[in-house]
């Protein structure tokens, strides 16, 4: 089966990093995406990895290992409104994206 | 680039009525489209996969002619809700891939649906 192993909920602090991790099992793979999701609102695009290594964005990176099934999400300097689900979403064989629950970020003053 | 809009963003409607749901790529050419609802701190569940001009490809345990999907072009589709009851109350959210960026999904802002 496909299925997506990530922490339901973390916490951190304004000004801090957090990583948030993502192990996956897929039938087939052709990327990995990565989406914030803000209460009662859509998921927004942050990054996608289709090779290993680690892909920088501002404040945001992201990581991929395939051979090990994990991904992670680096958020650097935290911010208030960084608090948000952040899913992660691989794309199997056919181009579908798999989704999990999530992980609810909590930032704390 | 690459937004998606969707309308309305929310609706109520009595048990028994159709609600359509708009999704419009836009600034680019959409060759696929997707429909998803969301319940309350559950994960993004899938309907159905529609490629303009085609029929759309729907999940299992998605009632095809419940939830109507249309992409009568590259830049539009839409979700009627048919006979809605309460338990179709949930978040419908479209999203569209086929901009630059070919296998990204980008998604619209949701639409709440009630149906009281």
């Amino acid at each position: 089966g496909q299925n997506i192993d990530q922490p339901t909920e973390m916490t951190a602090t304004e000004g801090a990093i957090v990583q948030i991790n993502c192990t996956y099992q897929t039938s087939g793979f052709n990327g990995l995406f990565w989406y914030q999701q803000h209460a009662g609102e859509a998921p927004t695009f942050l990054s996608y990895n289709v090779l290993d290594g680690l892909e920088e964005k501002g404040r945001f990176s992201s990581f991929l290992s395939r051979s090990k099934g994990y991904s992670y999400l680096l958020l650097k300097e935290l911010q208030m409104k960084d608090s948000a689900s952040y899913l992660c979403a691989p794309m199997d064989s056919n181009y579908q994206l798999i989704w999990g629950a999530g992980t609810k970020l909590i930032i704390k003053p | 680039g690459a937004v998606v809009s969707q309308h309305p963003s929310w609706v109520i409607c009595k048990s028994g009525t159709s609600v359509k749901i708009e999704c419009r790529s836009l600034d680019f050419q959409a060759t696929t489209m997707f429909w998803y609802r969301q319940f309350p701190k559950q994960s993004l569940m899938l309907m159905a996969t529609s490629n303009e001009g085609s029929k759309a490809t729907y999940e299992q345990g998605v009632e095809k002619d419940k939830f109507l999907i249309n992409h009568a072009s590259l830049t539009l589709s839409t979700l009627t809700v048919t006979s809605a009851h309460p338990e179709d109350s949930s978040f419908y959210i479209c999203s569209a891939k086929g901009g630059r960026d070919t296998d990204t999904q980008y998604f619209g802002p949701g639409t709440r649906l009630t149906v009281l």
